[in-house]
């Protein structure tokens, strides 16, 4: 099975900053990769699918890139309502489908 | 609009059967097009795949729950169901439904909480 690995685990940025997430994956996904956002309490949001491409009504300031294994989500100009954790997907020879293990983004 | 809403019991005994429903409006679930998970988040911890279920009733499960996971369709119904057996504490989480739309969970319940606790 593949195996994903996100990095960090958590982060804390100003409000204006430039947040980038990583996604390593065990072995070549091409662009199989999905990001989503879960903000406390709720269910999970998908934002970008297809590794870069930004879901209908999603802000353009969450932007995605990568392929291979190597895979960068970035938020620019952090709001804070971006305060959630982001988790990447992984789905190129499903099943199983495998999450990376998450990263924290906090307001400094 | 499409939602999903799970429901079933919020406290189940060690050793029994965890039984959640995922009730589908918005959308028929008689679409070829899509699958429909389970995706379950312990307390604290990331997300986890559970397995997911056709119209046709063809199923994928994960393979470390494999053994003791049931995943069933009623198209009648619009529902799709998850049974989890032989239940531990380490089966305590929030339990999500979910549509996969290829490899996309693109619309999700709004999770149910199942505690494991006698």
């Amino acid at each position: 099975d593949i195996q994903m690995t996100q990095s960090p685990s958590s982060l804390s940025a100003s409000v204006g900053d430039r947040v980038t997430i990583t996604c390593q994956a065990s072995q070549d996904i091409s662009n199989f990769l999905n990001w989503y956002q879960q903000k406390p309490g709720k269910a999970p949001k998908l934002l970008i699918y297809d590794a870069s491409t930004l879901k209908t009504g999603v802000p353009s300031r969450f932007s995605g890139s990568g392929s291979g294994t190597h895979f960068t989500f970035t938020i620019n100009s952090l709001q804070s309502e971006d305060i959630a954790t982001y988790y990447c997907q992984e789905y190129d020879n499903l099943p199983p489908l495998t999450f990376g293990g998450g990263t924290k983004v906090e307001i400094k | 609009q499409l939602q999903l809403q799970e429901s079933g019991p919020g406290l189940v005994k060690p050793s029994e059967t965890l039984s959640l429903t995922c009730t589908v409006s918005g959308d028929s679930i008689n679409s070829s097009s899509f699958f429909w998970g389970w995706i379950r988040q312990s307390p604290g911890q990331g997300l986890d795949w559970i397995g997911s279920v056709r119209n046709n009733g063809n199923t994928y499960y994960s393979p470390s729950l494999r053994s003791r996971v049931t995943i069933s369709v009623d198209t009648s119904k619009n529902q799709f169901s998850l049974k989890l057996t032989s239940v531990t504490a380490a089966d305590t989480a929030v339990y999500y439904c979910a549509r996969l739309a290829g490899g996309d969970l693109d619309c999700w319940g709004q999770g149910a909480l199942v505690t494991v606790s006698s």
